[in-house]
């Protein structure tokens, strides 16, 4: 069965440090997807990557970027130089054929970036 | 911009009630779902539409109902509160179901 796991329940750092959020999942299905998304303190979920399983290339938009590696079944997030606007839950999220494309979401990683 | 707007931000019900959470969207999305969201639970799926008057259930529909009359309005239905269903209540639409998803702001509902 599918699954998503987020092992690091919260994470807390200082600003302008680097950190990065785990993400191990689960699929039997050879094409699948991965997403990250990211919950401020106002409670909307707003989506940052879509990536699929036939897309290995590392992404880097700013100061995010994203490390998939089929061969451990992990798609990390780093976020570099963090910010006190970084402070958010951040969930991962798979989809794949089995799970008739609906979203198999991870239990989220608090971030608290203190300044 | 993609909108999905839900009604109440806030929500206090008593236990035996029948509630209603509404969602509207604004882009003419097939796909709208809805999730509860309990902390270290992550979201889990309650119910989702891929169209008008078409419903599936998602994996925790008990105590739950959904209703889809209009394209852009997808409804979410406690026929008779209770106290475990105090929680956040997203809403979200999408194009495709392995596309982005767009989210509304989130209920928090308390049931007392």
């Amino acid at each position: 069965a599918q699954k998503v796991t987020q092992a690091q329940t919260e994470i807390s750092v200082v600003e302008k440090e680097d950190v990065t959020l785990d993400c191990v999942y689960e699929t039997r299905d050879t094409t699948y997807y991965l997403f990250w998304y990211k919950q401020p303190p106002s409670g909307e979920l707003v989506f940052l990557i879509r990536r699929n399983s036939f897309d290995e290339q590392n992404e880097i938009s700013g100061r995010y970027s994203w490390n998939f590696q089929k061969s451990t079944s992990s798609f990390n997030f780093t976020i570099t130089a963090s910010q006190v606007v970084d402070s958010a839950v951040y969930f991962c999220a798979l989809s794949d054929a089995d799970s008739n494309y609906q979203l198999i979401w991870g239990a989220g990683t608090k971030l608290i970036i203190k300044p | 911009d993609v909108k999905v707007t839900q009604s109440s931000r806030y929500l206090v019900k008593r236990t035996g009630e029948k509630v209603f959470l509404e969602c509207v969207q604004d882009m003419d999305h097939e796909n709208m779902f809805w999730y509860r969201q309990d902390p270290g639970l992550g979201l889990r799926l309650i119910y989702f539409s891929y169209d008008v008057k078409m419903k599936e259930k998602g994996d925790i529909p008990e105590g739950y109902s959904v209703s889809r009359e209009k394209k852009e309005r997808f409804s979410l239905i406690l026929e008779s509160a209770s106290t475990n269903q105090t929680s956040m209540y997203l809403c979200a639409s999408t194009l495709p179901l392995n596309t982005e998803a767009f989210f509304g702001q989130g209920t928090r509902l308390t049931v007392v």
